[in-house]
């Protein structure tokens, strides 16, 4: 069955540090997402793109997160500097288009700064 | 833009009662509603979901319902059982995003 994947599964890493997520989305989806979600609350979506485009990255706090998705498949979601708060679970989610198809989670990045 | 409530945040059922969860959304524009299912961990897993065409679905021991006028539509769970235990997200999606509501926490107790 095809899956999102996402690493690593877990990550520590100190305040002021940069931190990279990756995330391979199932074939063929040609949207992908990165949300954030903090414990004990629901995702909010960070950057969504369609193919290698972004499309929505209202949410981002640009001036510390960038996400990239070079050529339109896998997608690398940046934090530099970490800080204290951005702890929280990373999740990859693809879909076949923004047309309201089902997206589909990967497994998540669990982030801790310290 | 969208906002989601979910009601109840913690539900707690004997096993074999039923389970019913509860959102509502803002931005009329919306027209896809699904349902995900979260274990303790994991990422979130579709489990159901629902077309702004339709007013009802159902899949075995899970049901979903809709009310376009209300802007309101809800998870049935029939027959609990301990492995439903899980938080559980619902989610409204125009043709732009998706946003979710801030979970509940079931508990089926043996």
């Amino acid at each position: 069955e095809a899956e999102v994947a996402q690493s690593p599964r877990y990550k520590i890493t100190e305040k002021s540090q940069a931190v990279a997520f990756w995330c391979d989305p199932i074939s063929g989806h040609a949207t992908l997402y990165w949300y954030r979600q903090i414990l004990g609350q629901g995702p909010e979506l960070l950057v969504q793109f369609q193919d290698e485009s972004v499309v929505d990255d209202s949410q981002l706090p640009k001036d510390r997160f960038s996400a990239e998705r070079l050529k339109g498949v896998d997608s690398t979601l940046k934090i530099q500097p970490a800080e204290l708060g951005d702890s929280a679970m990373y999740l990859c989610a693809s879909s076949l288009s923004r047309a309201n198809t089902e997206a589909f989670f990967g497994q998540g990045t669990r982030l801790t700064v310290v | 833009g969208e906002n989601v409530e979910q009601h109840p945040s913690t539900l707690s059922v004997q096993e074999g009662d039923s389970a019913v969860i509860k959102c509502t959304y803002s931005d009329s524009a919306s027209n896809y509603f699904p349902w995900y299912k979260q274990e303790l961990g994991k990422g979130p897993q579709l489990i159901i979901d629902i077309r702004s065409n339709v007013g009802e679905k159902k899949d075995q021991r899970i049901a979903v319902t809709l009310n376009k006028t209300a802007k309101h539509f809800s998870l049935h769970i029939t027959e609990t059982q301990p492995e439903d235990s899980a938080v559980y997200f619902c989610a409204a999606s125009n043709n732009n995003d998706m946003r979710f509501g801030a979970g509940t926490r079931l508990t089926v107790k043996p």
